[in-house]
């Protein structure tokens, strides 16, 4: 089975800060990596997603990276502001029973504070 | 519609009460899944639906919850005799086609308390 591991579980950090947040999974037959955004009483929202081919993906001051062969990836945070304060949420998507609309195994977040 | 949407936004409960929750996704989407989120958790996959047949339905608890997506577009998710351990949030999300390059879209989430 799946399982996917988010590291740290909560970080604080002053504005301005670049950070590094980590997600581990241990079974590398993946077909995709999403990382999600949410704030609280709200629902999830699409950050980067990579395929299993690609190294890595940006969008502005986000960049995630992937190692599949490793499990790993990493969603980097560049100059961050008080409004990047969310959870991060990690997902890898299996494709389950050959499908490849199959479920995202998520792992339980990191809560980024970020103060002014 | 423009985003996915949830309804009831919240639902409070008696324990042993039938309860449904609704899911309209984002029109055009073939795949619809249902989450469940309890808190200081991340979602937990409970059920896929590829038009209107249930492809992956093992994340369900137990025979208490079923989930129906008659015509190929809205989804209900439906809980019998309640339990106070099903509070959570109930998400729904759904995707455009087939294919892993495309991403998931969620909804807000219902959130269910049972009393």
């Amino acid at each position: 089975k799946q399982e996917v591991t988010q590291i740290p579980a909560a970080l604080s950090v002053p504005e301005g800060e670049n950070l590094v947040l980590n997600c581990s999974f241990t079974d590398s037959a993946i077909y995709n990596l999403q990382w999600f955004r949410q704030d609280p009483g709200k629902g999830l929202t699409s950050l980067l997603l990579i395929q299993s081919s690609q190294r890595e993906q940006t969008s502005g001051r986000l960049n995630a990276s992937l190692d599949k062969s490793s499990g790993r990836s990493t969603l980097y945070i560049a100059a961050s502001q008080p409004g990047d304060s969310a959870t991060y949420l990690c997902a890898v998507h299996r494709g389950d029973r050959g499908s490849t609309l199959g479920r995202l195994y998520f792992g339980r977040g990191t809560q980024l504070t970020v103060w002014p | 519609g423009a985003g996915v949407s949830q309804t009831p936004s919240n639902k409070v409960t008696e324990k042993g009460k039938y309860v449904e929750l609704r899911c309209d996704p984002i029109s055009g989407h073939t795949a619809l899944y249902w989450y469940r989120q309890s808190l200081g958790q991340g979602p937990e996959f409970l059920i896929y639906f590829q038009g209107t047949g249930a492809a992956d339905d093992s994340g369900l608890p137990n025979d208490r919850f079923f989930a129906v997506r008659p015509e190929g577009s809205v989804s209900t998710l439906k809980i019998q005799r309640t339990e106070r351990g099903d509070s959570a949030v109930y998400l729904c999300a759904s995707r455009p086609k087939t294919g892993s390059g495309n991403t998931i879209y969620f909804g807000e989430g219902s959130w269910l308390t049972v009393v």
